[in-house]
Parts: structure tokens; C-alpha cells; sequence
């Protein structure tokens, strides 16, 4: 199986600060990487899919970087609605493997 | 817009079987993948495996002993087993569109706990 691995596991941010979040697959998964967002007690919510195409809908300040095997998920001007874990998924093949998840709360 | 709805019971004694089903309404279930995501409390994502309309399946190995998933194409459903279970089973139960030309999961249900326990 693809090992995905997120650091950090958590992290502290104000409203309006500049989110980083990286993912790093143990081999090669070309751009086959999807990101989701999942607020407490919420089903996960798809962001960003193929490493950097944005979903329909999902706010501009949400994108994605990478390829190979490692990824970032950056969000610009955190805000209140953003506090939430991120996971990121490969797709490259099966079975389909999901990351740790990074959990972004409140300073 | 798609919408999907887990049902089934939220408390399965050990040993037994637990069961779920998933509606699918707003689309046809012809076409991409059909998935179950189960989540313990607490915990990270896990893919069970997902169903395809003509009911070709694909399995999470570290659970393929034990599952069973199916699909009921003239009710828009598809179904959940896991056999056998044990408390390690409990969890929060998703399903979960895998869309076919994009591989990604864009629509899920609200989810379901089920919690093994005598």
C-alpha cells in the first residue's frame, strides 16, 4: 500500500495567517492527489483534486502544489470557517489511501 | 446535485454482521464508483471499497476477508456487510461517490456510527 504522510499533525493559526500543509506519498504517485476538508462531525469535503485543480466551489484561497510524491496544500487569509482537519488522498492506485490528517486550530 | 444517505442499525454486538445501506438520489449510480469510507472516533480515513454498477467490486485488502459490498440498481443503492465484527469495527460509516473520470471523492453521505459492543 501507498503510505501518505502529513505533517504537521496540527498547528495553531490566527484568522488571516498563510497555512502551508504538505503530504508526502511513499513512491511516486505522479499528480494523482486529492485534498479534502473536514469540520467536526462533517463529512470530508473535496478542496483540491489532481494536486492543484480547484473544485467547483470551493473559495480561491485554497490551492494545491506537487507532483511525484510530495504535496502542499496552502490557504491564504485563513478564515474562522477554515478551522477543520485536512486530509490528503492518492488515487494513483488501489487500495486508495488516505493521509493522517492535519488538524488547524484557533491561536 | 447528488445526494447520498447511509441507514442501517448504529449498534451491532460482536461476532455478528454489520449491515448498512446507502441511497442514492439527484443521479444514476451508472457510471463511476460507489464507496465506502469508514473513520473511527477519533481517528483517520479508511477506504472499505467501492462497487461499480455492474457490481465489479474492489476491496481494501486489510479488510477484504470480511466485506461484502453490493448494489441494487433499479433502488439507486448500495450495500454495506462486514462480517464478524469486533470493536475495532466501530466507527463512523461514509459512502461516497468515486467519480470515474477524475478519481476523487466528490460526494458523501453525513455519515453513519456504528458502534460493536455487546
Amino acid at each position: 500500500d501507498i503510505q501518505m504522510t502529513q505533517s504537521p499533525s496540527s498547528l495553531s493559526a490566527s484568522v488571516g495567517d498563510t497555512v502551508t500543509i504538505t503530504c508526502r506519498a511513499s513512491q511516486i504517485i505522479n499528480s494523482y492527489l486529492n485534498w479534502y476538508q473536514q469540520r467536526p462531525g462533517k463529512a470530508p469535503k473535496l478542496l483540491i483534486y489532481a494536486a492543484s485543480s480547484l473544485q467547483s466551489g470551493v473559495p480561491s484561497r485554497f490551492s494545491g502544489s506537487g507532483s511525484g510524491t510530495d504535496f502542499t496544500l496552502t490557504i491564504s487569509s485563513l478564515q474562522p470557517e477554515d478551522f477543520a482537519t485536512f486530509y490528503c488522498q492518492q488515487s494513483y492506485t488501489t487500495p486508495l489511501t488516505f493521509g493522517g490528517g492535519t488538524k488547524v486550530e484557533i491561536k | 446535485q447528488v445526494q447520498l444517505q447511509e441507514s442501517g442499525p448504529g449498534l451491532v454486538k460482536p461476532s455478528e454482521t454489520l449491515s448498512l445501506t446507502c441511497t442514492v438520489s439527484g443521479g444514476s449510480i451508472s457510471g463511476d464508483y460507489w464507496s465506502w469510507i469508514r473513520q473511527p472516533p477519533g481517528k483517520g480515513l479508511e477506504l472499505i471499497g467501492y462497487i461499480d454498477y455492474s457490481g465489479s467490486t474492489n476491496y481494501n485488502p486489510s479488510l477484504k476477508s470480511r466485506v461484502t459490498i453490493s448494489v441494487d440498481t433499479s433502488k439507486t443503492q448500495f450495500s454495506l456487510k462486514v462480517n464478524s465484527v469486533t470493536a475495532a469495527d466501530t466507527a463512523v460509516y461514509y459512502c461516497a461517490r468515486y467519480r470515474d473520470s477524475g478519481y476523487y471523492f466528490d460526494y458523501w453521505g453525513q455519515g453513519a456510527l456504528v458502534t460493536v459492543s455487546s
